[in-house]
């Protein structure tokens, strides 16, 4: 298994730029996330996902859309990328309980985003 | 979610057991805690979780104590490859994870 899997690894944007973050996991998990961490900070939680075509938002949203069409791929949109959105970028899976509650999660290698 | 308290920064010698304290006063019957680590710039790593009882796998130990106030992870021989930022995080096991980083304690290993 590949796990988590991310890219691209590096990117520049320029102000007012779109662009989408690829993540993909092959261990048929049905919760996929997106996480964003500051230089000297925690992951804070942007986009999340239970299954295909089931989307919520995390804890920082605004600037992100996201969409879920399979289990597999969970893409984050920056539609109008700002300096702010400078970051970088966590995905991470997990699998879902019957309950609904997720299991541990095993998150990629990160997408290092600059916004100039 | 409650909130963790941890010391920003440590220090263990190679070889030695690392112990990384973590205070969550305010945890709920309900809420187990998580610890995860990050090297140097990696995504999350999971090392291990507990509810009550202390748990041990192939990577640490984890002592919850009796009024699951605080907890603290053991790494029983550390190596250089231990260095990294280690999150203490305590969460519900009901409903979509919302895993809540903090800062962390920044752990280094030397020689």
């Amino acid at each position: 298994n590949a796990g988590v899997t991310q890219t691209p690894k590096f990117q520049v944007l320029k102000t007012g730029q779109s662009m989408t973050l690829q993540c993909a996991q092959d261990m048929n998990h049905e919760y996929m996330s997106w996480y964003r961490q500051d230089p000297g900070m925690g992951l804070r939680l942007i986009h999340y996902s239970v299954g295909a075509g089931i989307t919520d938002q995390g804890e920082v949203p605004n600037g992100y859309n996201v969409s879920r069409s399979t289990t597999e791929d969970f893409p984050l949109r920056l539609l109008s990328a700002a300096p702010s959105q400078t970051s970088v970028y966590f995905c991470a899976s997990s699998r879902l309980s019957a309950g609904g509650s997720t299991d541990t999660q095993y998150f990629g290698p990160g997408t290092r985003l600059t916004v100039l | 979610d409650a909130k963790t308290t941890q010391p920003p920064s440590m220090d263990c010698a190679e070889g030695r057991a690392a112990n990384l304290p973590c205070n969550h006063s305010t945890i709920s019957g309900n809420e187990y805690v998580y610890w995860y680590r990050q090297i140097h710039s990696q995504g999350p790593q999971y090392i291990i979780h507990g509810l009550k009882n202390n748990e041990t796998n192939e990577m640490a130990s984890l002592i919850i104590t009796e009024d699951r106030k605080s907890s603290t992870l053991i790494l029983p021989h550390a190596t250089l490859r231990d260095t990294a930022v280690y999150y203490c995080i305590v969460r519900i096991l009901q409903g979509p994870d919302k895993l809540i980083f903090g800062t962390g304690t920044r752990l280094q290993v030397f020689p």
